[in-house]
Protein backbone atom coordinates (compact mmCIF):
# COMPACT_ATOMS: atom_id res chain seq x y z
CA UNK A 1 0.00 0.00 0.00
CA UNK A 2 1.71 3.34 -1.38
CA UNK A 3 -0.72 5.41 -0.27
CA UNK A 4 -2.19 8.13 2.08
CA UNK A 5 -5.87 8.20 2.77
CA UNK A 6 -7.79 11.44 4.06
CA UNK A 7 -11.31 11.32 5.36
CA UNK A 8 -13.65 13.09 4.43
CA UNK A 9 -12.56 14.24 1.19
CA UNK A 10 -14.96 17.83 1.62
CA UNK A 11 -15.97 19.20 4.57
CA UNK A 12 -18.51 22.38 5.18
CA UNK A 13 -18.17 23.35 9.14
CA UNK A 14 -20.00 26.24 10.75
CA UNK A 15 -18.39 28.31 13.35
CA UNK A 16 -19.01 27.16 16.14
CA UNK A 17 -19.24 23.27 14.92
CA UNK A 18 -16.47 20.80 16.35
CA UNK A 19 -15.10 18.12 13.68
CA UNK A 20 -11.96 15.77 12.89
CA UNK A 21 -10.00 15.68 9.53
CA UNK A 22 -8.39 11.82 9.67
CA UNK A 23 -4.96 10.38 7.86
CA UNK A 24 -3.99 6.98 7.34
CA UNK A 25 -1.50 5.43 6.18
CA UNK A 26 0.53 1.51 5.88
CA UNK A 27 3.65 2.28 4.50
CA UNK A 28 5.40 1.91 7.41
CA UNK A 29 6.49 6.17 7.08
CA UNK A 30 7.29 7.45 10.87
CA UNK A 31 6.86 11.13 9.92
CA UNK A 32 3.40 12.35 9.14
CA UNK A 33 2.50 16.10 8.35
CA UNK A 34 -0.30 18.39 8.18
CA UNK A 35 -0.03 21.13 5.58
CA UNK A 36 -2.97 23.89 4.76
CA UNK A 37 -3.09 25.33 0.98
CA UNK A 38 -4.85 28.25 0.01
CA UNK A 39 -5.85 28.10 -3.59
CA UNK A 40 -2.77 29.49 -5.85
CA UNK A 41 -0.03 28.99 -3.27
CA UNK A 42 2.34 26.29 -2.59
CA UNK A 43 1.77 23.93 0.42
CA UNK A 44 2.03 25.24 4.20
CA UNK A 45 3.38 23.23 7.14
CA UNK A 46 1.68 22.88 10.07
CA UNK A 47 2.59 20.09 12.20
CA UNK A 48 4.92 17.31 12.00
CA UNK A 49 4.81 13.94 14.11
CA UNK A 50 7.92 11.86 14.18
CA UNK A 51 7.51 8.77 15.84
CA UNK A 52 4.10 9.57 17.28
CA UNK A 53 5.80 12.61 18.70
CA UNK A 54 4.72 15.90 17.71
CA UNK A 55 8.17 17.72 16.84
CA UNK A 56 7.09 20.67 15.08
CA UNK A 57 4.14 23.34 15.58
CA UNK A 58 4.68 26.27 12.80
CA UNK A 59 2.77 28.49 15.56
CA UNK A 60 -0.27 26.73 14.49
CA UNK A 61 -3.66 28.45 16.27
CA UNK A 62 -5.20 26.43 19.00
CA UNK A 63 -8.21 26.07 17.36
CA UNK A 64 -6.71 23.28 15.54
CA UNK A 65 -5.38 20.22 17.75
CA UNK A 66 -3.27 17.51 16.01
CA UNK A 67 -3.35 13.86 17.22
CA UNK A 68 -1.30 11.43 16.51
CA UNK A 69 -2.94 8.01 17.96
CA UNK A 70 -0.52 5.61 16.99
CA UNK A 71 2.40 5.57 13.45
CA UNK A 72 0.09 4.69 10.87
CA UNK A 73 -2.95 7.17 11.84
CA UNK A 74 -3.51 11.19 11.89
CA UNK A 75 -5.98 13.69 13.09
CA UNK A 76 -6.55 17.20 13.47
CA UNK A 77 -9.37 17.92 15.34
CA UNK A 78 -11.06 21.69 14.70
CA UNK A 79 -13.03 23.83 16.78
CA UNK A 80 -14.36 27.31 16.47
CA UNK A 81 -12.59 28.00 13.36
CA UNK A 82 -12.87 30.99 11.26
CA UNK A 83 -14.06 31.75 7.58
CA UNK A 84 -10.45 32.61 6.27
CA UNK A 85 -9.34 28.72 7.56
CA UNK A 86 -11.20 27.74 5.10
CA UNK A 87 -8.54 25.39 2.44
CA UNK A 88 -7.63 22.35 1.37
CA UNK A 89 -5.44 20.30 4.31
CA UNK A 90 -3.34 18.06 2.85
CA UNK A 91 -1.64 15.24 5.36
CA UNK A 92 1.62 13.54 4.25
CA UNK A 93 3.91 11.00 5.19
CA UNK A 94 8.31 10.30 4.75
CA UNK A 95 10.37 8.26 6.30
CA UNK A 96 12.20 10.19 9.31
CA UNK A 97 15.73 10.10 7.69
CA UNK A 98 14.53 10.69 4.25
CA UNK A 99 17.49 9.83 2.23
CA UNK A 100 15.77 9.17 -0.78
CA UNK A 101 12.13 10.19 -0.76
CA UNK A 102 9.90 13.06 -0.90
CA UNK A 103 6.51 13.13 0.97
CA UNK A 104 3.54 11.01 -0.18
CA UNK A 105 0.42 13.43 -0.23
CA UNK A 106 -2.93 12.16 0.37
CA UNK A 107 -5.69 14.05 -1.85
CA UNK A 108 -6.47 16.49 1.10
CA UNK A 109 -9.45 17.65 2.72
CA UNK A 110 -11.49 20.51 0.87
CA UNK A 111 -12.63 22.51 3.93
CA UNK A 112 -15.21 25.19 4.35
CA UNK A 113 -15.90 27.45 6.92
CA UNK A 114 -18.88 28.73 6.93
CA UNK B 1 13.95 32.34 7.72
CA UNK B 2 14.50 30.21 4.65
CA UNK B 3 13.40 31.58 1.16
CA UNK B 4 12.75 29.62 -1.64
CA UNK B 5 11.93 31.48 -4.43
CA UNK B 6 10.72 30.19 -7.51
CA UNK B 7 10.07 31.46 -11.62
CA UNK B 8 8.47 32.21 -13.35
CA UNK B 9 4.98 31.84 -11.51
CA UNK B 10 3.26 31.30 -14.49
CA UNK B 11 4.29 29.86 -18.18
CA UNK B 12 1.84 28.86 -21.25
CA UNK B 13 3.51 26.86 -24.17
CA UNK B 14 2.54 25.46 -26.93
CA UNK B 15 2.37 22.09 -27.22
CA UNK B 16 5.72 20.30 -28.44
CA UNK B 17 7.75 23.20 -26.91
CA UNK B 18 10.51 23.59 -23.91
CA UNK B 19 9.75 24.78 -20.40
CA UNK B 20 12.16 25.23 -17.42
CA UNK B 21 11.46 26.52 -14.36
CA UNK B 22 13.73 27.56 -11.87
CA UNK B 23 14.32 27.70 -7.84
CA UNK B 24 16.86 29.63 -5.91
CA UNK B 25 17.18 29.72 -1.84
CA UNK B 26 19.04 32.09 -0.01
CA UNK B 27 20.80 29.21 2.04
CA UNK B 28 22.58 26.42 1.23
CA UNK B 29 20.36 23.38 1.19
CA UNK B 30 20.20 19.85 2.38
CA UNK B 31 18.57 18.82 -0.89
CA UNK B 32 15.51 20.01 -3.06
CA UNK B 33 12.87 18.19 -3.95
CA UNK B 34 10.00 18.56 -6.80
CA UNK B 35 6.65 18.19 -6.92
CA UNK B 36 3.88 18.32 -9.55
CA UNK B 37 0.08 19.34 -8.48
CA UNK B 38 -2.46 18.60 -10.99
CA UNK B 39 -5.53 20.84 -11.44
CA UNK B 40 -7.78 20.03 -8.32
CA UNK B 41 -5.24 17.63 -7.70
CA UNK B 42 -2.76 17.21 -4.58
CA UNK B 43 1.29 17.55 -4.65
CA UNK B 44 3.40 14.29 -5.92
CA UNK B 45 6.50 13.43 -5.18
CA UNK B 46 9.03 13.66 -8.53
CA UNK B 47 12.00 13.55 -7.48
CA UNK B 48 14.56 14.43 -4.87
CA UNK B 49 18.66 16.22 -5.38
CA UNK B 50 21.32 15.67 -3.20
CA UNK B 51 24.78 16.17 -4.04
CA UNK B 52 26.00 19.21 -5.70
CA UNK B 53 26.17 19.30 -9.38
CA UNK B 54 23.48 16.86 -9.66
CA UNK B 55 21.29 15.76 -13.05
CA UNK B 56 19.04 13.37 -12.68
CA UNK B 57 16.25 12.89 -15.64
CA UNK B 58 13.21 10.74 -16.14
CA UNK B 59 12.01 10.39 -19.83
CA UNK B 60 11.17 14.04 -21.21
CA UNK B 61 11.48 15.72 -17.56
CA UNK B 62 15.88 16.88 -16.43
CA UNK B 63 16.15 18.31 -12.48
CA UNK B 64 19.20 19.66 -11.99
CA UNK B 65 20.88 20.80 -8.44
CA UNK B 66 23.73 23.67 -9.00
CA UNK B 67 27.13 23.71 -7.45
CA UNK B 68 26.64 26.02 -4.48
CA UNK B 69 22.99 23.54 -3.73
CA UNK B 70 20.85 26.73 -3.44
CA UNK B 71 19.58 26.66 -6.84
CA UNK B 72 17.72 24.21 -8.90
CA UNK B 73 16.06 23.97 -12.07
CA UNK B 74 12.94 21.58 -13.72
CA UNK B 75 13.29 21.77 -17.59
CA UNK B 76 10.55 19.26 -19.45
CA UNK B 77 11.58 18.94 -23.17
CA UNK B 78 8.71 19.03 -26.03
CA UNK B 79 5.82 19.53 -23.80
CA UNK B 80 2.39 17.23 -23.83
CA UNK B 81 -0.51 18.53 -22.65
CA UNK B 82 -0.36 15.48 -19.81
CA UNK B 83 2.05 18.14 -18.30
CA UNK B 84 -0.12 20.75 -17.44
CA UNK B 85 -0.36 21.54 -13.81
CA UNK B 86 1.87 23.90 -11.04
CA UNK B 87 5.37 22.16 -10.20
CA UNK B 88 6.52 23.05 -7.42
CA UNK B 89 10.14 22.85 -5.69
CA UNK B 90 10.72 21.88 -1.83
CA UNK B 91 13.96 22.50 0.22
CA UNK B 92 15.32 21.26 2.73
CA UNK B 93 18.18 23.23 4.86
CA UNK B 94 21.29 21.73 6.01
CA UNK B 95 21.08 18.53 8.38
CA UNK B 96 17.06 19.08 8.43
CA UNK B 97 15.02 16.36 7.13
CA UNK B 98 11.89 16.79 8.65
CA UNK B 99 11.00 20.38 7.30
CA UNK B 100 10.97 21.54 3.96
CA UNK B 101 10.30 24.92 2.37
CA UNK B 102 8.05 25.24 -0.78
CA UNK B 103 8.44 27.64 -3.43
CA UNK B 104 5.48 29.75 -4.94
CA UNK B 105 5.30 26.79 -7.82
CA UNK B 106 5.27 27.55 -11.47
CA UNK B 107 1.66 26.73 -13.50
CA UNK B 108 2.19 25.30 -16.55
CA UNK B 109 -0.45 25.45 -19.01
CA UNK B 110 0.03 23.44 -22.32
CA UNK B 111 -1.99 24.86 -25.73
CA UNK B 112 -2.58 21.74 -27.86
Amino acid sequence: DTEVTQTPKHLVMGMTNKKSLKCEQHMGHRAMYWYKQKAKKPPELMFVYSYEKLSINESVPSRFSPECPNSSLLNLHLHALQPEDSALYLCASRTPTGANYGYTFGSGTRLTVV
Amino acid sequence: GQQVMQIPQYQHVQEGEDFTTYCNSSTTLSNIQWYKQRPGGHPVFLIQLVKSGEVKKQKRLTFQFGEAKKNSSLHITATQTTDVGTYFCAGSLSGGYQKVTFGIGTKLQVIP
